[in-house]
């Protein structure tokens, strides 16, 4: 089962800072790496797939990279409706499929 | 629009039965595999099953396997997850998902609102 370790666990900025979230796997997943935001009390949202592709309508302001081990979420300049719990997930050997333990992007 | 909404939640005792069912609309069902994804309150997302969108290959987690079983009917376009024996550690809300593959898994392009799985005396 491939292990992947989410950093930090939490993440204090200030509206239109930049943020810059961590996603390490125990073993390489290529490119195949998601990342997905929920905010409480509802479903998660899928942001990026396969490391940097953007899903329909999420904004430019969020962008992913990385690949191998080693991966990155990058949040721009942060707006209001950014501060949510951030997942990532692979899908390079599955079953299972695996989830990070998530990073809080909670307000200054 | 795709929609999925789950049902079926409720408190349980330990060691006992439920079943959960999500009814999905607004794509062609059969085309996609589907995923249980479960919450554990405050706690981080964990995958639970997965099924095929001919519903002939399932997959499950390890700390469910045995003991919950995947299905779907491409004819009700609906998602099932019967779990029985259950456990205190089940308690969870518990997503349907769509994964945007057909017999691969991959990721989960839409999702439920969930539904609350209590297991308690």
């Amino acid at each position: 089962e491939i292990v992947l370790t989410q950093s930090p666990a939490t993440l204090s900025l200030s509206l239109g800072e930049r943020a810059t979230l961590s996603c390490r796997a125990s073993q390489s997943v290529t490119s195949y790496l998601a990342w997905y935001q929920q905010k409480p009390g509802q479903a998660p949202r899928l942001l990026i797939s396969d490391a940097s592709n953007r899903a329909p309508g999420i904004p430019a302001r969020f962008s992913g990279s990385g690949s191998g081990t080693d991966f990155t979420l990058i949040i721009s300049s942060l707006e209001p409706e950014d501060f949510a719990v951030y997942y990532c997930q692979q899908r390079s050997n599955w079953p299972p499929l695996t989830f990070g333990g998530g990073t809080k992007v909670e307000i200054k | 629009e795709v929609q999925l909404s789950e049902s079926g939640g409720g408190l349980v005792q330990p060691g006992g039965s439920l079943r959960l069912s999500c009814a999905a609309s607004g794509f062609t069902f059969s085309s996609y595999a589907m995923s249980w994804v479960r919450q554990a309150p405050g706690k981080g997302l964990e995958w639970v099953s997965a099924i095929s969108g001919s519903g002939g290959d399932t997959y499950y987690a390890d700390s469910v396997r045995g003991r919950f079983t995947i299905s779907r009917d491409n004819s009700k376009n609906t998602l099932y997850l019967q779990m029985n024996t259950l456990r205190a550690e089940d308690t969870a809300v518990y997503y349907c998902a769509q994964d945007r593959g057909r017999s691969a898994l991959y990721y989960f392009d839409y999702w439920g609102q969930g539904t609350l799985v209590t297991v308690s005396s």
